[in-house]
């Protein structure tokens, strides 16, 4: 079925390091989503990107997507410690349904 | 304020005793889903609807029954629950049904089943 493969699964940095995660997937993709879900809390969403090639930008955040629309990715420039959480990607796939990445989950060492 | 609402927030029950999941939403949204999240297999939706009384099976929709009967709710029913549907619950909604909208999560359910 289809399926988006979401790497790393966990990332482990210093306060200050950057931080990158890729979602990945064998089909092109219409479109994809990006959310941040703090430990304890609920997927928040943060971006969509449609158009390819897109790059989008958030303060420290940079969201990507790749120009086959095969694969995008998340950077966060020089992590603070509220960035801590897990990063799911998400897309629509052919049968009406958001396919979700399992997530990368970040820990920041202060 | 525009928000998703969902109750209980922490259910630990026996099982076999019916149970309802509630979940409102405030938005006029048409989009409205369940999901469950596990550790190691991310989230995983249960069942989704489009519109009022219209109702379609997720991924994992063993167990689990649901309704849209008014557009703001979208409650979740599990007739005879059993461990293995202990987990973190979300609903979700989002305003159009075209998958190019943001979901909107509410807070989360954590059942326990005894």
């Amino acid at each position: 079925g289809q399926q988006v493969m979401q790497i790393p699964q966990y990332q482990h940095v210093q306060e200050g390091e950057d931080f990158t995660t890729y979602c990945n997937s064998s089909t092109t993709l219409s479109n994809i989503q990006w959310y941040k879900q703090r430990p304890g809390g609920h997927p928040v969403f943060l971006i969509q990107l449609v158009k390819s090639g897109e790059v989008k930008k958030q303060k420290r955040l940079t969201f990507q997507f790749g120009e086959a629309k095969k694969n995008s990715s998340l950077h966060i420039t020089a992590t603070q410690t509220t960035d801590v959480g897990t990063y799911f990607c998400a897309y629509a796939g052919n049968n009406r349904k958001l396919i979700w990445g399992l997530g990368t989950s970040l820990a920041v060492n202060p | 304020e525009a928000q998703v609402t969902q109750n209980p927030r922490y259910l630990i029950t026996v099982t076999g005793k019916k149970l309802t999941v509630t979940c409102s939403q405030n938005m006029n949204h048409e989009y409205m889903s369940w999901y469950r999240q596990d550790p190691g297999l991310g989230l995983r939706q249960i069942y989704y609807s489009m519109n009022v009384e219209v109702t379609d099976k997720g991924d994992v929709p063993e167990g689990y029954k649901v309704s849209r009967k008014e557009k703001r709710n979208f409650p979740l029913i599990l007739e005879s629950p059993s461990p293995n549907q202990t987990s973190l619950y979300f609903c979700a909604s989002s305003l159009r049904a075209t998958f190019n909208q943001p979901q909107h999560f509410g807070d989360g359910t954590r059942l326990s089943i005894l």
